[in-house]
Formats: structure tokens, sequence, C-alpha cells
């Protein structure tokens, strides 16, 4: 059974606050993904990564930069946290293009004051 | 225009009851289907693969119609604990999923 865990449940934080989200992954799976989900916008890729210290932009990673220095680990990183940024985080990992479904972990959900 | 597009709902339906409902996708190249399930405050898990030929898993039933581009999900004999919000996904051929904003089912007594 896969399983990906993710560093919190619930995290507050104010302006400006450099935030640091982790996600672990013990699958072997290649790779790992970071989404934001807000209400009617859906999931929306962040960052993915394909192979450790490798990362892709997704479709909106403005605000933020990731690290994989392991493969298990991938880490989501705001530099300096903004009300706008205030979400549910969700973190995936898949195995590869033969099988592309991902599993996701329980979610962190930011407020960001 | 979106890379899969859902019907948001809801559909409320009684319990023991048929309910069903498609996405479109925009993606001719597109290559995998799934439909993931969401239950509210938690995160999305996979519900089940849809094949060309269509497949079945107990009560839940997939279509996938390339030419016209959807995939469709019926659930038979609906039960409560089916109230979710379902998503569409898609995969095209990369490591990427495209995601549907959901289609919520609610399941009364």
């Amino acid at each position: 059974d896969v399983k990906v865990t993710q560093s919190s449940r619930y995290l507050v934080k104010r302006t400006g606050e450099k935030v640091f989200l982790e996600c672990v992954q013990d699958m072997d799976h290649e790779n790992m993904f970071w989404y934001r989900q807000d209400p009617g916008l859906g999931l929306r890729l962040i960052y993915f990564s394909y192979d450790v210290k490798m990362k892709e932009k997704g479709d909106i990673p403005e605000g933020y930069s990731v690290s994989r220095e392991k493969k298990e680990r991938f880490s989501l990183i705001l530099e300096s946290a903004s009300t706008n940024q205030t979400s549910m985080y969700l973190c995936a990992s898949s195995s590869g293009r033969e099988a592309p479904e991902q599993f996701f972990g329980p979610g962190t959900r930011l407020t960001v004051l | 225009r979106k890379e899969v597009e859902q019907d948001p709902g809801p559909f409320n339906v009684p319990e023991g009851a048929t309910v069903a409902f498609n996405c479109t996708y925009s993606n001719s190249a597109s290559q995998s289907f799934f439909w993931y399930r969401q239950d509210c405050r938690k995160e999305p898990k996979l519900l089940m693969s849809v094949y060309s030929s269509g497949n079945e898993d107990g009560r839940f039933t997939a279509q996938l119609n390339r030419a016209s581009q959807y995939i469709s999900l019926l659930i038979r004999d609906s039960k409560l604990s089916d109230s979710a919000t379902y998503l569409c996904v898609v995969n095209g051929n990369d490591y990427k999923l495209s995601f549907g904003a959901g289609t919520t089912v609610t399941v009364r007594a």
C-alpha cells in the first residue's frame, strides 16, 4: 500500500514568513508533485520532480520553490508567505510513465495571516 | 478552454438510485484516464482507471469514448457512503495528470 505523508495537517503562518512543507513517500516512486487546491479552482500543479535533484515548474510556480535531495522526500518552500497562498496543499507521487496514477498525502491546510 | 471539464453538480439522489455523469477532455492525444474520489476536506483517492473497452468495479462502471473525447462514471444502487466529489483525471504522454474540478454527488436516505 502506497503511503504518502505530509509534515503537518494544519499550519498557521504570518505574512512574510518562510514556510516549509515536507512530503515523504515510502514506495520508491520516481515522480513527486505539489498541488494546491482552492474552492472552484480544483487542483493546480505547482511543481513536480521526476528524479532526485530534478524539478519542473507546473502551472502556478510563482512564489514557490521546491527541493528534492532524496528520492523519498519532496519539499515545498514559500520564501515569503502571502495571504493569497492560504490554501490546501497536496503532495502526490507516482511510479512513472507506465503507471501515471498518483497517490496523495493527507494535505496541509495552510493559513497565512 | 480547460483541459478537463466536468459538470460540478450537485447530483442529489436517493439511496438505491443510479447516478451517472460525464467529463470531457480537450487533448486528443491523452493516453490514460482515471476517476478519483475526494471526500470533504480529505485527499483525492484513486477510484478506478478507465479502459477503452469500458470497465466495471462492483457498483461503479466507467466508459471512455475517444471519438467524442468524454469519460463517464455510473454508480448503481447508490449508498450514503458514495456521497463525495468525483474527479475526472486525464494523462497525456508524460508524468503529469490533468484534473477536472469535480462533480459532487450527495446520496440521501
